[in-house]
């Protein structure tokens, strides 16, 4: 079955960098993702990676895969107060698009 | 520009009394789905729907009935809403299943008292 895990808090000062978690189950996942959502908004893309690559970076963010270990990680560099959101971790999952996990709530404290 | 749009955004509402969450979206997309958001659960998939007339259950479609008439418009029906439907809700839209963004509304947060 489809399961998608995370933890769900994660405190960091300003300035430091965060990563955050995931695994995940369904090893035919074409493509992983990571949403953020913040306070009393929708959930936005933030970036995804195709599953024959270990590793993409966007700026502050870098992706690594595992697909050996379905893990999946999300680093930001540099953390600012404005990164405070929470991030879901999503993969495809044919017909139903995307499954997604739990969501990680960000704190970043000045 | 692109957007999904939900009403209402905000509804309080009583045991039994029937009530319409619609979706729009402007963007031509085939795939919309309804999601439900709890604390502590994230987000669960009540219902889907690939393209017009063609909808399917998600996790949690107990309660729910959905209808895909239109390609842009996909509304959520509570026909007996309950306390345990408290939620927040969000429709999404993407321009097929097989991947890609999945574009959100800004929500629905729903009492049901």
């Amino acid at each position: 079955g489809e399961d998608v895990e995370q933890s769900l808090f994660l405190s960091v000062r300003e300035g430091d960098s965060s990563v955050i978690n995931c695994t995940y189950t369904d090893s035919s996942s074409t493509y992983l993702y990571w949403y953020k959502q913040e306070p009393g908004a929708g959930l936005q893309l933030l970036t995804y990676i195709f599953s024959n690559m270990d590793m993409k970076q966007d700026q502050r963010l870098t992706v690594l895969l595992n697909k050996k270990d379905k893990h999946l990680s999300l680093r930001i560099a540099d953390t600012q107060t404005g990164d405070s959101a929470i991030y879901f971790c999503a993969e495809s999952t044919g017909r139903r698009a995307l499954t997604f996990g739990s969501g990680t709530r960000l704190q970043v404290q000045p | 520009e692109a957007q999904v749009t939900q009403n209402p955004r905000y509804l309080i509402t009583v045991t039994g009394k029937k009530l319409t969450v619609t979706c729009s979206q402007n963007m031509n997309h085939e795939y919309m789905s309804w999601y439900r958001q709890d604390p502590g659960l994230g987000l669960r998939q009540i219902y889907y729907s690939m393209n017009v007339e063609v909808t399917d259950k998600g996790d949690v479609p107990e309660g729910y009935k959905v209808s895909r008439k239109e390609k842009r418009n996909f509304p959520l029906i509570l026909e007996s809403p309950s306390p345990n439907q408290t939620s927040l809700y969000f429709c999404a839209s993407s321009l097929n299943h097989r991947g890609g963004e999945l574009f959100f509304g800004e929500g629905s947060r729903l009492t049901v008292l």
